[in-house]
Parts: structure tokens; sequence; C-alpha cells
């Protein structure tokens, strides 16, 4: 079956802009998680989307958000880019309800100049 | 914060077996090791948990301590292709109201040599 989708692989933007990136998960998976990762900083947790809601949250600024869709694809929104928020966006995709292991996709790498 | 402790780095042969130690020694009753590794500009690949009992799969086995407060990744025969940073998780599984949050930590960076 297909892996975990994400859109686009790479994408620069300037300062003071927004982006969208999309996530599509495994069939089936329930459960989106977002990472932000940096040299600085290695992988950290963004958010978890399970059935269209939100169920846990790392510690990062109100500028980052996120949704899920009723089809279980996620989207994660910056608004107002910061150079700091250059890195590498990764999704994992899980059941959501049991003791398994995360698909991750191959990330999404966000340069802001 | 990260509630693993791994060595930065670590070197093996190629054909040798790796070993790759973790310590957890704050680990609940209830919580699982996990481990994953990413290759360089990869997302994370699993490669294998357990709560307290050995495990092994096609890729490696785990050794967890008796008293759980650490366990070891063994690679049997590592190849070039398994130069990467292994991370160690400790994780209430969903199944027990956990969530799917992964906290990682540094890592160990492992590199195979021909």
């Amino acid at each position: 079956k297909a892996g975990v989708t994400q859109t686009p692989r790479y994408l620069i933007k300037t300062r003071g802009q927004q982006v969208t990136l999309s996530c599509s998960p495994i069939s089936g998976h329930r459960s989106v998680s977002w990472y932000q990762q940096t040299p600085g900083q290695g992988l950290q947790f963004l958010f978890e989307y399970f059935s269209e809601t939100q169920r846990n949250k790392g510690n990062f600024p109100g500028r980052f958000s996120g949704r899920q869709f009723s089809n279980s694809r996620s989207e994660m929104n910056v608004s107002t880019l910061e150079l700091g928020d250059s890195a590498l966006y990764l999704c994992a995709s899980t059941p959501g309800q049991q003791n398994t292991e995360a698909f991750f996709g191959q990330g999404t790498r966000l340069t802001v100049v | 914060d990260a509630k693993t402790t791994q060595p930065t780095s670590m070197d093996c042969a190629e054909g040798r077996a790796a070993n790759l130690p973790c310590n957890h020694s704050t680990i609940s009753g209830n919580e699982y090791v996990y481990w994953y590794r990413q290759i360089h500009s990869q997302g994370p690949q699993y490669i294998i948990h357990g709560l307290k009992n050995n495990e092994t799969n096609e890729m490696a086995s785990l050794i967890i301590t008796e008293d759980r407060k650490s366990s070891t990744l063994i690679l049997p025969h590592a190849t070039l292709r398994d130069t990467a940073v292994y991370y160690c998780i400790v994780r209430v599984a969903p199944t027990q109201g956990g969530s799917e949050k992964l906290v990682f930590g540094k890592g160990t960076k492992l590199t195979v040599n021909p």
C-alpha cells in the first residue's frame, strides 16, 4: 500500500509570508502527527490529529496550526514566517489506537529567506 | 525532554554486529521502548519496540534488562546502508492512554565502515 505522502517536497518562502503543508497518511490510518526538525533542536513534536481533532500539542507558538479532514489527510499552516522556521517538516501516520509503529513521510524542506 | 540517554556516536565494521545502548533509568512500568532510525534527510524509520521481553524482527533484536533501566539494539550484520542516526524512545502505548507523540533525543550516529 502507498506510504505517507507529503507535499510539496521543497518550498522557499519569504519572511512574513504564510505556508501550508500537506500530509496524506497511509490508507486506514486515523492519526497524523507533525514534527519539525532543525540542526539545532533536532526532531520536535508539533501536534497530533486523530479523527479530525487535535489530540496533543507541542510547545510551539500559535503561528503553527493544523487541521485534519474527514479522509484523515492533514495540513499544517505556519503564518508570519520567520527565518528560524526553516526546517524539515515531517508527518507521521498511525492507526491511532494500536500499539504499533509510526510511518513517516519524506518531509517538506522549508526554507525561509 | 527525552527520557533516554544514548552515546553521541558509534562506529562499526561492515558485517559485524552493531550494539547500540540506551539508558532509560526513569522508565515507568507501562512505558514501551521504541527504536527508530533516520538515514540522512529521510523520515525516521521504525525498527522495533518492546516492553520487557527481548524482541527480534527481520531488522534487529532488542534486549531489555530485567530492571528495564536500559536496553540494547542489535543489528546482527551491519551493512553500509545501516549508517544512520538511531533514536531510542520510551512512551506509553496509545492502547493504555498514551498518545502517538514521540519525544526524540539526540540519538546515536552510527557509522558503518567498509
